[in-house]
């Protein structure tokens, strides 16, 4: 079983319109969680990083927040637009280790 | 653009070719690293250089051979690979080997490799 876990795994919705990834981890101390966004044939991309101590960090229209005593991360993404279409991926660092993929939750925007 | 150029894009081969993976970085980084992404399933942290030293194996197969000659450079040597081997191959760099001060990792856009 992974140590972290993403879902859905896939998800489709209607442009402008919002919604929530989910990443529950069982990584115990660790440093931070990072959220990244890959885009079909590229590489991922860091989108947030945040330490155990933060409950939240905005990019634009994303928003990650972090609840280190339920081992819960969510992805809030507002007013979708069609290049939001991609793969979203939790990683998260343990002290004095690697990081811990995900396998990602794909999003799919519809116009 | 990332800063991290990868070629070639795409790659078929054959189980008993021998080819390279070329990864080059742009951004002064002093640490590169490798990664195997299958299908639906989380990347794999392959190997890890710093300052060409390379100090990370995460119990690769000697079929996949990398080479550092210097900070901005990577290679990935692949012989007698299986058809198992076929996945996204992510080179990847950052200033320090480790993460835990917040540093990112900058991606390449991957080599898709095919092993018929």
């Amino acid at each position: 079983k992974n140590q972290v876990e993403q879902s859905p795994q896939s998800l489709i919705i209607l442009e402008g319109k919002n919604c929530t990834l989910q990443c529950n981890y069982t990584v115990s101390p660790f440093s931070n969680l990072r959220w990244y966004k890959q885009d079909t044939g590229r590489g991922p991309v860091s989108l947030t990083i945040m330490t155990f101590s933060e409950n939240t960090k905005s990019n634009g229209r994303y928003t990650a927040t972090l609840d280190a005593d339920t081992k819960q991360s969510s992805l809030h993404i507002t007013a979708s637009q069609l290049s939001d279409s991609a793969s979203y991926i939790c990683v998260v660092l343990p002290r004095n280790y690697q990081l811990i993929w995900g396998a990602g939750t794909k999003l799919i925007i519809k116009p | 653009e990332t800063g991290v150029t990868q070629t070639p894009r795409h790659l078929v081969m054959g189980m008993t070719n021998k080819k390279s993976l070329k990864c080059e970085q742009h951004l002064g980084h002093n640490a590169m690293y490798w990664y195997k992404q299958s299908a639906k399933k989380p990347l794999e942290l392959m190997f890890v250089y710093n300052f060409k030293e390379q100090t990370e194996n995460n119990s690769v197969p000697s079929r996949f051979s990398p080479e550092c000659p210097n900070s901005s450079h990577l290679f990935l040597h692949l012989h007698t690979l299986q058809p198992e081997d076929s996945a996204l191959y992510l080179c990847a760099s950052s200033q320090a080997p480790r993460q835990d001060q917040g540093e990112k990792l900058f991606f390449g856009s991957g080599t898709q490799l095919s092993v018929l």
